[in-house]
Formats: structure tokens, sequence, C-alpha cells
């Protein structure tokens, strides 16, 4: 179990420009989920796949972005004609969906995204 | 609309009482709540859950209690110690989407 790992860990661009980020799960895990989190708040979801459909994407995310699972492995994000409101701390998590169950989730140490 | 609120953004105790870190949510519908601390430079990391139907969960010197009828929980920590000095998240989970609260900062003062 090497964890969940993201990269870059950090990502420096221009307004306007288009960046990508990955994230590649705990292996046996059947659920992958991104949350975006800025200072002094909460983690704030913004989309989550059960193996690789996707299952469920957050009315404030903007068409500017988009997420991927193919073959129900790693993952990306790509955020296009980056703002500079998009500078933020992107973090990945899965989980193991088996049943009524608490479904914790394990987190990577995130993306830390500058828009300039 | 925030459904999961932590209101107290700071909290601060001496090294052997206890950290109390309360937690408000407005949705009836969840059905699990979390707790998750958090580090420095890391990612969250799972510490303890509490199912609705339940109304307290011990795991050694951590417990969650629940209060469904003032849509309320809270995390005991005791006793507590300086390397529990980190960010605490309070989420709660209904359809696989788990919604967190903005964080509470314990300092534990050896």
């Amino acid at each position: 179990d090497t964890g969940v790992s993201q990269d870059p860990r950090h990502k420096i661009t221009k307004r306007g420009q288009n960046v990508t980020f990955r994230c590649d799960p705990i292996s046996e895990h059947n659920r992958l989920y991104w949350y975006r989190q800025t200072l002094g708040q909460g983690p704030e979801f913004l989309t989550y796949f059960q193996n690789e459909a996707q299952l469920e994407k957050s009315r404030l995310l903007s068409d500017r972005f988009s997420a991927e699972r193919p073959k129900g492995s790693f993952s990306t994000l790509e955020i296009q004609r980056t703002e500079q409101g998009d500078s933020a701390m992107y973090l990945c998590a899965s989980s193991f969906r088996y049943g009524q169950e608490e479904e914790k989730l394990f987190f990577g140490s995130g993306t830390q995204l500058s828009v300039l | 609309d925030q459904q999961v609120k932590q209101n107290s953004p700071s909290l601060s105790v001496q090294e052997g009482r206890i950290s109390i870190l309360n937690c408000d949510y407005t949705n009836s519908m969840f059905d699990y709540f979390l707790w998750y601390k958090k580090y420095p430079a890391e990612g969250p990391t799972f510490l303890i859950s509490i199912s609705s139907i339940k109304d307290k969960n011990e795991d050694g010197r951590f417990t969650v209690f629940l209060n469904k009828s003032a849509k309320h929980l809270s995390l005991h920590i005791v006793p507590s110690q300086p390397g529990d000095s980190a960010v605490y998240f309070c989420a709660a989970k209904r359809a696989g989407k788990s919604t967190f609260g903005d964080g509470t900062t314990l300092t534990v003062k050896p």
C-alpha cells in the first residue's frame, strides 16, 4: 500500500493557460474523489468516480474543469483557461465502497496551484 | 449554504487535559460523520467516525458523540498530547459524497 499519490506537488501557471493534474489512488480502491481547498476553508467537493464512471460533479464547477478516470485506475483533472480564482490546493482521495459503511477517504498530499 | 459548520477556528489546551472539538450540521439525511486530522503539507487523514444511528463511538483516546436532535457532534481527545496539534475537520457523508467543515486548529501546549 503506497497510498494516494498526486503529481505535481506544485504548479505555477499564467492566467489563461491549461493545467492537468494526475492522481494515482490506492490500487484496490474503486472510488476516487477530487476536492479543492483554499486557505482557512475545508475541502470542497468537485467530483467523484466509481471505477471509470463519473457519478457526480459539483454544480459549482465551471465547464473549464474536466476530470477523467480511464479504465478505473488513475485520474486526471484538467483546468482550461486558468483564472486567478483557481489558485488552491487540489486534493485527490480514494476509498473502497462495498456496502453501507463509513467509507473513509484516503487523501493524497495535494497539488498546490498558483495562477499568476 | 454551508451544511457542516465548525464554529471555533482554533482551540488551545494544556497537555494532559481534554480537548473538545465541535461540529454542527443542517442536513438530517447524512448517514455517517467522520473526523479527519491534517498536518501542514499533508492531506487529511481519517481519525474516527460514527454512524447516524449511534450516539457514541470510542477509539483509544478519541471519542465522538452525536446528538441527532441538536444536529451536533463533538470529538473528545483525552488526554491531549502535543502530537495532537493539527487541524481537525468534521465531515458528513451522504450517498458517497463527504461534505467538510472549515476545520478547527488544535494546539496542545506542553
